[in-house]
């Protein structure tokens, strides 16, 4: 099977601009998490999409939006950007039942904020 | 909500020796714990997991062990190799949600 991919792999954006990131799980899994990656903060998480719905929800602002299509390809939105977002995004799949708990991630998106 | 804390951020060693890593989390609730090697430039990958109904799980130099009483669980490594070095995240969450709660990690370096 091939595994989560990602992209872009990096962008590079000003203050102020939105960007798009895209995440394609792996065939058959239906729940995709986001997780934000900086040297300060660690792994944080963003959100979970299951079935086009979102299911869990991390501490983010609401400028940090994302979506889920039927094929389970999920999206994450950021808005209005501002330097601290810079960061790697990582997205992870997993079956998403109970005992799927198992997350494969993808290898991530490198988001610069200049 | 659920705070993971871990230790040590870093972690040096010699080649053959063993290395342990320690997580505490503080939702009793949860009972999935998950451990990810992440090295330089790459992401983050499953190196082994456990679930709160078993005490201890291995594979090959590889262990885990999960004291639900005092809400820590461990990594062991035997053997330490040059290609183990990297950065290892715990993680905890419940099972059927897809939140992963991640210690700050470690840094393991392992010198030959």
């Amino acid at each position: 099977k091939a595994g989560v991919t990602q992209t872009p792999r990096y962008l590079i954006k000003t203050r102020g601009q939105q960007v798009t990131l895209s995440c394609s799980p792996i065939s058959g899994h239906r729940s995709v998490s986001w997780y934000q990656q900086t040297p300060g903060q660690g792994l944080q998480f963003l959100f979970e999409y299951f079935s086009e719905t979102q299911r869990n929800k991390g501490n983010f602002p609401g400028r940090f939006s994302g979506r889920q299509f039927s094929n389970s390809r999920s999206e994450m939105n950021v808005s209005t950007l501002e330097l601290g977002d810079s960061a790697l995004y990582l997205c992870a799949s997993s079956g998403g039942g109970y005992n799927y708990n198992e997350q494969f991630f993808g290898p991530g998106t490198r988001l610069t904020v200049l | 909500g659920e705070n993971v804390e871990q230790h040590p951020s870093t972690l040096s060693v010699q080649e053959g020796d063993s290395a342990v890593i320690k997580c505490t989390y503080s939702d009793s609730a949860s009972n999935y714990f998950p451990w990810y090697k992440q090295e330089l430039g790459k992401r983050p990958q499953l190196i082994i997991d456990i679930r709160s109904n078993v005490g201890e799980k291995k594979d090959q130099r590889i262990a885990v062990t999960l004291n639900k009483t005092a809400k820590h669980f461990s990594l062991h490594i035997t053997e330490t190799q040059p290609e183990d070095s990297a950065v290892y995240f715990c993680a905890a969450t419940l099972s059927g949600f897809q939140k992963l709660v991640f210690g700050t990690g470690t840094r393991l370096l392992v010198s030959p």
